[in-house]
């Protein structure tokens, strides 16, 4: 497989603070998207960003794009207990047609 | 529907069984996609569709592993003569647009496989 790396593999935090988790990837991209999945349920779409940004706002998520470096942050801001879950980013990647490259995933636990 | 629906939900196959997943996704989406989530790890890709056509089937691990979307809508993915190493939960994904570049992807819950 061709999967980035998300680190660190696991966060534990206090309900409050901020968690930062980064994304490096392997090959050029169109968008990097970053994905959340509570436990045993599927992936939901957080925000995407374009190989043109450098950084978006959604509500309490930031992520920043570095081309340059091949990697990616998502910072959550005055987390919270519900935003316990594992958080994934995803790189399109394009061999004959385009399909997204899923990273390890972090582990965010946010404690009460 | 108003989401990707997925089922059986659970399944427990012992070796050497055949099984079937099926995938409804968002009606009017294009693009399907199956991915393969072993526990603890991030979902690989396994094959894409866009309407009925199989354009990618490159990360299916072995030719017991076949996908089908016939009509452009529903999917089913089917494992032949199981293994355990085939355990994992299998994810459905569509996306509106041709190509999964263009868009999020919208995922099922998955189907859990065991393999005894």
């Amino acid at each position: 497989s061709q999967q980035g790396e998300e680190d660190p593999q696991a966060l534990s935090i206090q309900e409050g603070e901020n968690a930062t988790m980064n994304c490096s990837y392997k090959t050029s991209i169109n968008n990097l998207q970053w994905y959340r999945q509570n436990s045993g349920r599927g992936l939901v779409h957080l925000i995407l960003i374009r190989s043109n940004e450098r950084e978006k706002h959604s509500g309490r998520l930031r992520v920043t794009l570095d081309t340059s470096k091949k990697s990616s942050s998502l910072l959550i801001t005055a987390s919270r207990a519900a935003d316990t879950a594992s958080y994934f980013c995803a790189t399109d990647s394009y061999s004959g047609t385009y399909k997204y490259i899923f990273g390890t995933g972090t582990r965010l636990k946010v404690l009460a | 529907g108003a989401g990707v629906s997925q089922s059986p939900r659970y399944k427990v196959a012992k070796r050497g069984q055949d099984v079937a997943l099926r995938c409804d996704p968002i009606s009017g989406h294009v693009s399907l996609f199956w991915y393969q989530q072993a526990l603890g790890q991030g979902p690989e890709f396994l094959t894409y569709f866009q309407n009925e056509a199989q354009l990618d089937k490159s990360g299916l691990p072995s030719d017991r592993f076949f996908a089908e979307r016939p009509e452009g809508s529903v999917s089913t993915l089917k494992i032949q003569r199981t293994q355990q190493e085939d355990s994992a939960v299998y994810l459905c994904a569509s996306s509106r647009a041709p190509g999964g570049a263009t868009g999020e992807l919208f995922f099922g819950e998955g189907s859990r496989l065991t393999v005894l």
